[in-house]
């Protein structure tokens, strides 16, 4: 299994329409996990931290489970400014910081 | 409370040339790691420096090394440039090897022709 491996999509999805990802990692002794969001030609900026079995912020809403190796990531009512690419992020073992996922690249269409 | 800044913003380089990238880290932060990231691609680490000390290194050539100053602002050089480093570099600032998270900044977008 790949570190961190995510459908790297596009998801093309209407405003208003609920969208999940999802992000199977490979280090089960991670104990917290990003999502990250990257905008075009742009920084990743942190989006929410996950380190129990999940939180919620507003209409996102990320879920990990342990047992599986698996954090997903659910946007509800998503709007047209929700387009970007959405990075999946496991801290690693050893003296590697973060390890990033290819990313997700979501297009809410109007 | 300032943010991670990059220099410079862009930059355009021929094949076998050398580049210094640099990084001044947020205020308070005390580590600095550096990531490429190729188009259509995750970022990749590249090292990490916890004052001024590497602190880890991902898979990259012993031609890209950096260094960390006591101000604990960073540069990355890369030596003998490729095509393939083409990327868009990033660097990003946390406190005590990112025990709150990372801050990432806008990163230099490097091509090499």
């Amino acid at each position: 299994r790949k570190e961190v491996e995510q459908d790297p999509g596009p998801f093309n999805v209407p405003e208003g329409a609920t969208v999940a990802f999802n992000c199977t990692y490979s280090n089960s002794a991670s104990q917290s996990f990003f999502w990250y969001r990257q905008d075009c030609r742009k920084e990743p900026k942190l989006l929410m931290s996950v380190y129990s079995s999940g939180n919620e912020d507003g209409r996102f809403t990320a879920q990990l489970n342990r047992a599986s190796q698996y954090i997903s990531l659910l946007i509800r009512d998503s709007k047209l400014s929700d387009s970007a690419t959405y990075l999946c992020v496991v801290p690693a073992s050893g003296n590697t910081p973060l390890v990033f996922g290819k990313g997700t690249r979501l297009s809410v269409i109007a | 409370e300032t943010g991670v800044t990059q220099s410079p913003t862009h930059l355009i380089k021929t094949r076998g040339q050398q580049v210094t990238l640099r990084c001044s880290s947020q205020s308070g932060h005390n580590t600095v790691s550096w990531y490429q990231q190729a188009l259509g691609q995750g970022p990749q680490f590249i090292f990490q420096y916890y004052r001024e000390e590497e602190n880890g290194r991902g898979n990259f050539p012993p031609r890209f090394s950096g260094l960390q100053f006591p101000n604990y602002s960073s540069e990355l050089n890369v030596n003998a440039l490729e095509l393939d480093d083409s990327a868009l570099y990033l660097c990003a600032s946390s406190l005590n090897r990112g025990i709150n998270g990372y801050t990432f900044g806008s990163g230099t977008r490097l091509t090499v022709v």
